[in-house]
């Protein structure tokens, strides 16, 4: 059965280094989505991603922030420089197209910033 | 604005049932459930659709009630392996729409 994977399973990094996160989601899926999960907090949406740009963002995802899709199946989030709140578990996710459907999420990145 | 989910948390017996429901104060056009164990992927249980649609593949049922915009997931006869957090999400249907998650239930399943 096709998933979503993300890599490293897990990124300790110092505040004030660039960490890029990587997924790579089900391959016919059009729709692409990073969250966020602070610990024992719940699951926030940071950004959506659809043909190679944008469509959404929310408050958390600022100009230290920014994704990519630099080929036809990586997906990747950068955070320029990271602070020590951005310690969390960071999720891929990626849904198959228009309309409402499920969201196969990745198995996580945990993002330790020191 | 995030839906709210109710009981914060829920401690069972095996074998014995549960009801966790979700409002939203938005009209929604679908509700996502979700079940996360402890270090993991939150694991989709179901979707439900406006208009009656529904979409699962685990024997877990849920209601929803796109008047009150509440969903209500039903756990019947639980197992150890249910243990975990659940997490209702919500859309409200744009094409590419993001999901908004609750603060979760934690039910613990005793022996």
């Amino acid at each position: 059965e096709p998933e979503v994977t993300q890599t490293p399973s897990h990124q300790v990094t110092q505040m004030g280094q660039e960490v890029i996160l990587r997924c790579v989601p089900i391959s016919n899926h059009l729709y692409f989505y990073w969250y966020r999960q602070i610990l024992g907090q719940k699951v926030e949406f940071l950004v959506s991603f659809y043909n190679n740009e944008i469509s959404e963002k929310s408050e958390i995802f600022d100009d230290q922030f920014s994704v990519e899709r630099p080929d036809g199946s990586n997906f990747t989030l950068k955070i320029r420089s990271t602070k020590l709140e951005d310690s969390a578990m960071y999720f891929c996710a990626s849904r198959r197209g228009t309309g409402v459907g499920e969201q196969f999420f990745g198995p996580g990145t945990r993002l330790t910033v020191l | 604005q995030q839906p709210v989910q109710s009981p914060q948390a829920v401690i069972l017996r095996e074998g014995e049932d549960a009801v966790i429901n979700c409002s939203s104060s938005k009209a929604l056009y679908s509700v996502h459930w979700y079940r996360q164990k402890h270090g993991e992927a939150p694991v989709f249980l179901m979707i439900l659709l406006k208009g009656g649609e529904q979409k699962g593949h685990e024997k877990i049922s849920a209601s929803f009630n796109e008047k009150k915009q509440q969903s209500s997931l039903y756990l019947t006869a639980s197992q150890l392996s249910y243990s975990g957090t659940y997490f209702c999400g919500t859309e409200s249907g744009n094409r590419d729409d993001k999901i908004i998650f609750g603060k979760g239930t934690r039910l613990h399943i005793l022996p």
